[in-house]
């Protein structure tokens, strides 16, 4: 199966600041990376799909890049509403999650 | 407006069996494949199972291949995920989740659009 290790577990940001998650995967996946955000005791949303497309009411603030083994979703100018836990997917074959990355207040 | 609800979880011992269900509303469930995701307590995101729109195709984690099996009822715009000889393990609010597939040319990429809101499903003596 293919692995996916999304790096750093946790981090602490503050509002306005630029935030990076990235996600290797064991093996060339080519674009077929997705991400998700969870907020506590939620189910969790999509954010981005393919790489890099936007999901449909998903705030420019997010985007996400990488193609083969290497992916990152960049959140610039971090919002109230955006601590959460994020989760990196692969779906290049049979579906397999990141551990997920936290994003905390400092 | 898609709505996607789970029911059927519940406290069991191991060994023992669960049949989860989810009803879809607000989309055309027989044009879709769907799929079943799992998170333990405190713990990220499993994918479990997929099936396809006629549910001719079905794939399945590792970890539950041969004990658990995803079913559809397209007439009653219905999933079920038919759980036995249940581990302690499989403690997890488990999904309902809709697949939407989005073609780049030759490529379709598939992506969990739509999520219910999980029904915990719990394993213990």
């Amino acid at each position: 199966d293919i692995q996916m290790t999304q790096s750093p577990s946790s981090l602490s940001a503050s509002v306005g600041d630029r935030v990076t998650i990235t996600c290797r995967a064991s093996q060339s996946i080519s674009s077929c990376v997705n991400w998700y955000q969870q907020k506590p005791g939620k189910a969790p949303k999509p954010l981005i799909y393919a790489a890099s497309s936007l999901y449909s009411g998903v705030p420019s603030r997010f985007s996400g890049s990488g193609s083969g083994t290497d992916f990152t979703l960049t959140i610039s100018n971090l919002q109230p509403e955006d601590f959460a836990t994020y989760y990196c997917q692969q779906c290049y074959t049979r579906w397999t999650f990141g551990q997920g990355t936290k994003v905390e207040f400092k | 407006e898609v709505q996607l609800v789970e029911s059927g979880g519940g406290l069991v011992q191991p060994g023992g069996s669960l049949r989860l269900s989810c009803e879809a509303s607000g989309f055309t469930f027989s044009n879709y494949w769907m799929s079943w995701v799992r998170q333990g307590p405190g713990k990220g995101l499993e994918w479990v199972a997929n099936i396809k729109q006629d549910g001719s195709e079905k794939y399945y984690m590792d970890f539950v291949k041969g004990r658990f099996t995803i079913s559809r009822d397209n007439a009653k715009n219905s999933l079920y995920l038919q759980m036995n000889s249940l581990r302690v393990e499989d403690t997890a609010i488990y999904y309902c989740t809709r697949l939407l597939g989005v073609s780049f040319g030759a490529v379709t990429m598939y992506h969990f659009d739509y999520w219910g809101q999980g029904t915990l499903a719990t394993v213990s003596s």
